[in-house]
């Protein structure tokens, strides 16, 4: 059974940095898609981006300008950096596995059948 | 950007009654659409893809259908763990976008 769990700080200053870090067990890294995803309290899902174990990333073009991701395949982890962050960036980060059902996940995003738990960041001084 | 609008925003029903939600895009997105469930502190959970398609292990009381532009969610007879929020999500480009929720609340 695949399981994800996200880890990092749960407080950062505003105009600092976000960063995130997805271990995968149970399965490997390799030959998926995996994405970032996060919901401010109460609120909707608004996907981040993703990145291959190539390390070809799509992001939210929204937050393009301040979001950079990585994956360690030999860690089976994948990391997420939000510059700049403020108050509005408060939010649970989730990550999750892509899946591509009968098209691949090549040229557009896949559904997501496996999450992280979840983690709470709080932008604030 | 494909923008999704689910209603009700909330719906009250009982245990027993059918829910039926309602996604609908902005533009087509042929049948590349997903249903998840959300429960207070939990992750969203995959039920349905490709508009119709139960994931693993979901119960034969979800269905889901439509294509192009409008999407129903079916819960035949709720059950009390069905209590939830719902979301759709398409993914006919490579920019993921979720609805904005329907809570199926106990009446």
């Amino acid at each position: 059974q695949v399981q994800l769990q996200e880890s990092g700080p749960g407080l950062v200053k505003p105009s600092e940095t976000l960063s995130l870090t997805c271990t995968v067990s149970g399965g490997s890294i390799s030959s998926y898609y995996w994405s970032w995803i996060r919901q401010p309290a109460g609120k909707g899902l608004e996907w981040i981006g993703r990145i291959y174990t190539s390390g070809s990333t799509n992001y939210n073009p929204s937050l393009k300008s301040r979001v950079t991701m990585s994956v360690d395949t030999s860690k089976n982890q994948f990391s997420l950096k939000l510059s700049s962050v403020t108050a509005a960036d408060t939010a649970v980060y989730y990550c999750a596995r892509e899946y591509c059902s009968s098209t691949s996940c090549y040229t557009i995003v896949g559904y997501f059948d496996y999450w992280g738990q979840g983690t709470l960041v709080t932008v604030s001084s | 950007e494909i923008v999704l609008t689910q209603s009700p925003a909330t719906l009250s029903l009982s245990p027993g009654e059918r829910a039926t939600l309602s996604c609908r895009a902005s533009q087509s997105v042929s049948s590349y659409l997903a249903w998840y469930q959300q429960k207070p502190g939990q992750a969203p959970r995959l039920l349905i893809y490709d508009a119709s398609n139960r994931a693993t292990g979901i119960p034969a009381r979800f269905s889901g259908s439509g294509s192009g532009t409008d999407f129903t969610l079916t819960i035949s007879s709720l059950e009390p763990e069905d209590f939830a929020v719902y979301y759709c999500q398409q993914r006919s480009n490579w920019v993921g976008t979720f609805g904005q929720g329907t809570k199926v609340e106990i009446k």
